[in-house]
């Protein structure tokens, strides 16, 4: 079945670095992928979403690209800010049943001043 | 517009009784979702609804937990004898769109003693 994997549990970095969490999945249809973001005691929230057509989703200065020869849709931004730490999640659903989501166990995103 | 409502948003129980959480999603969101979150973990799929129908309920641990939409608009998840393992918080997602984007309430926080 299908499947999301987020290795790092936690990730500290300076703030102005830069920023990447890894996301890998296993799915046997076409997939489309999610990241979502939830800040403490707030309900997640999407970030962005891939896109069909191969265009790379951008939202807040985060930016994901789709590599199906990899199964990855890692989450990348330029200069980290205080503001982004959270917990990020990845998530998954595919073309024959696209309403069915599920997600990666996360990664807690801590940047520091 | 409103977001997706939920209640209780905490319980505490002891182990063998039980609890129904409510759920009122975006007006006009065809597809309701429950998910169970433990604590540091990512949100795992119960039960999710189109309408009024169960479209998959496989991850639902039938023989405590129920979940009904009985008229496609609200929706009520009852957990019947609950036991230590049952303490997460269960999310309420909803989603109206074909690019599949869950709208998230709250989420109600359960603890069982």
């Amino acid at each position: 079945g299908d499947s999301v994997t987020q290795t790092e549990g936690l990730v500290t970095l300076t703030e102005g670095l830069p920023v990447m969490l890894n996301c890998t999945y296993q799915s046997t249809y076409s997939p489309f992928l999610f990241w979502y973001v939830q800040h403490l005691n707030e309900a997640p929230k999407l970030l962005l979403k891939s896109f069909t057509d191969n265009k790379r989703p951008e939202h807040q200065g985060f930016h994901a690209t789709l590599h199906k020869s990899s199964s990855s849709f890692h989450l990348q931004k330029s200069s980290a800010q205080l503001s982004d730490s959270a917990l990020y999640y990845c998530a998954l659903s595919d073309a024959t049943n696209a309403y069915k989501v599920i997600f990666g166990k996360g990664t807690h995103l801590h940047v520091l001043p | 517009e409103a977001g997706v409502t939920q209640s209780p948003r905490y319980a505490v129980l002891q182990e063998g009784q039980a609890v129904s959480f409510w759920c009122d999603p975006i007006s006009g969101h065809d597809t309701l979702y429950w998910y169970q979150q433990p604590r540091d973990q990512g949100p795992q799929l119960l039960v999710y609804f189109r309408d009024e129908a169960v479209i998959d309920n496989s991850q639902l641990p039938s023989d405590r937990f129920s979940a009904v939409r009985p008229k496609g608009t609200n929706s009520t998840l009852k957990i019947q004898s609950a036991k230590q393992g049952d303490t997460a918080t269960y999310l309420c997602a909803s989603s109206g769109d074909s690019g599949n984007t869950l709208y998230f309430g709250e989420g109600s926080r359960l603890i069982v003693v």
